[in-house]
């Protein structure tokens, strides 16, 4: 059961320019969010999470914003860089169970 | 300061083969959890283990077993491999199961 989905597979930007990635939920009883940033060859790093409580969670260039509503999440990169080119990984987690994750997007920075 | 170590880095087995991944967290975490990322995927959690038990499972057969340690590290043991149990394995360890999950590298299974 696709819990969490990220529903654009690649994601390409120039650099300077504003990259957001999206996310879709089902499971309304998610109650914390989380982004990871993944390069090849390397474990998922820890990016940058949100609380169901807020509707948005800013740290230095990332930024991501909560609809509850519309069981969405989406994560802001400004400005982007090259070294943001990475699969990011969004994840939702119930009541400090496991998380969930989806299936990633891909994101290229273009110099 | 060490971050979560996985080994092996890669593996190759045959089907119907038994394999064991291990996994020692962060210094300072006490839970570890796995993950299956099958390519192209996300991670997919298998379980969790905190206390040396199994605190949560995902949805995954009974051939995937777990195991975990008084010094925190675990292990995980995938029976009867079948060419599906092809991934990237992924450890993370946090404190107490809360949120600040640090990830290994993964150890890569391919089975043939």
């Amino acid at each position: 059961d696709q819990q969490v989905k990220q529903n654009s597979p690649s994601l390409s930007v120039q650099e300077g320019r504003i990259s957001i990635l999206n996310c879709d939920y089902t499971n309304s009883m998610f109650d914390y969010f989380l982004w990871y940033k993944k390069y090849p060859a390397e474990g998922p790093t820890f990016l940058i999470s949100i609380s169901s409580i807020k509707d948005k969670n800013e740290d230095g260039r990332f930024t991501v914003f909560l609809n509850k509503s519309a069981k969405h999440l989406s994560l802001h990169i400004v400005p982007s860089q090259p070294g943001d080119s990475a699969v990011y990984f969004c994840a939702a987690s119930e009541e400090n169970n496991d998380m969930r994750f989806g299936a990633g997007t891909r994101l290229t920075v273009k110099p | 300061d060490a971050g979560v170590t996985q080994s092996p880095t890669h593996l190759i087995k045959t089907r119907g083969q038994q394999v064991t991944l291990r996994c020692s967290p962060k210094s300072g975490h006490d839970t570890v959890s796995w993950y299956q990322q099958a390519l192209g995927q996300g991670p997919q959690f298998i379980f969790q283990y905190y206390e040396e038990e199994e605190r949560q499972r995902g949805n995954f057969p009974d051939r995937f077993s777990g195991h975990q340690f008084p010094n925190y590290s675990s292990e995980l043991n995938v029976n009867a491999l079948l060419l599906g149990d092809s991934a990237l394995y992924l450890c993370a360890s946090s404190y107490r199961g809360l949120s600040g999950y640090t990830f290994g590298s993964g150890t890569r299974l391919t089975v043939v």
